[in-house]
């Protein structure tokens, strides 16, 4: 299984505080995804990025959030001014194959 | 947009024995089906996938059916072994959406 790498894998802040969660890709990936789990739910899609451009995102992807990909090769999450129900495990994933979606390790993020 | 309900919510099974995950989709579009595996505090593993263009997939113990009529599919385990416990997740893509919605999980636990 292609390997999808994220930093760090956990991350304490305060509420109102911004947080960057980042991510290393699949050098060849055709799309790149960042997706939520809050603890015992399920998996919840964010947004997608493709050719250097968001392509979806969901609801939950509102002002708070941003994607960027600062050196060209790996992605960013901005979380802005942090609330308490940001807390979650954040995943970043690749497709490598059309639609076999790989999952990066994961970043559980703790808003106290 | 696509919704993906999933049961049980919970499954006991002793060692040996199969086990059956089963879940509904809401969008006739829906052409891509995977299944995942996730144990505690990890990412979610592609276990097996199918599209909307075959009706039954196997790899070793795991197979998945898909029903389009009824818009159902399942997952179906068998030979059951402990490692095997862990949270299964279905999902579901349209064409063209690229992102996939995730079903609520189900909590596998074989019991030795």
């Amino acid at each position: 299984e292609p390997e999808v790498t994220q930093t760090p894998s956990h991350q304490v802040t305060q509420m109102g505080q911004e947080v960057i969660l980042r991510c290393v890709p699949i050098s060849n990936h055709l799309y790149f995804y960042w997706y939520r789990q809050i603890l015992g739910q399920k998996v919840e899609f964010l947004v997608s990025f493709y050719n250097n451009e968001i392509s979806e995102k969901s609801e939950i992807f509102d002002d708070q959030f941003s994607v960027e990909r600062p050196d060209g090769s790996n992605f960013t999450l901005k979380i802005r001014s942090t609330k308490l129900e940001d807390s979650a495990m954040y995943f970043c994933a690749c497709t490598w194959e059309v639609e076999k979606l790989f999952f990066g390790s994961g970043t559980q993020l703790s808003v106290l | 947009g696509e919704n993906v309900e999933q049961h049980p919510s919970t499954l006991s099974v002793q060692e040996g024995d199969s086990a059956v995950i089963k879940c509904t989709y809401s969008d006739s579009a829906s052409n891509y089906f995977p299944w995942y595996k996730q144990e505690l505090g990890k990412r979610p593993q592609l276990i097996i996938d199918i599209r909307s263009n075959v009706g039954e997939k196997k790899d070793q113990r795991i197979a998945v059916t898909l029903n389009k009529t009824a818009k159902h599919f399942s997952l179906h385990i068998t030979e059951t072994q402990p490692e095997d416990s862990a949270v299964y997740f279905c999902a579901a893509s349209m064409v063209g959406a690229r992102q996939l919605t995730f079903g609520s999980g189900t909590q596998l636990t074989v019991l030795p």
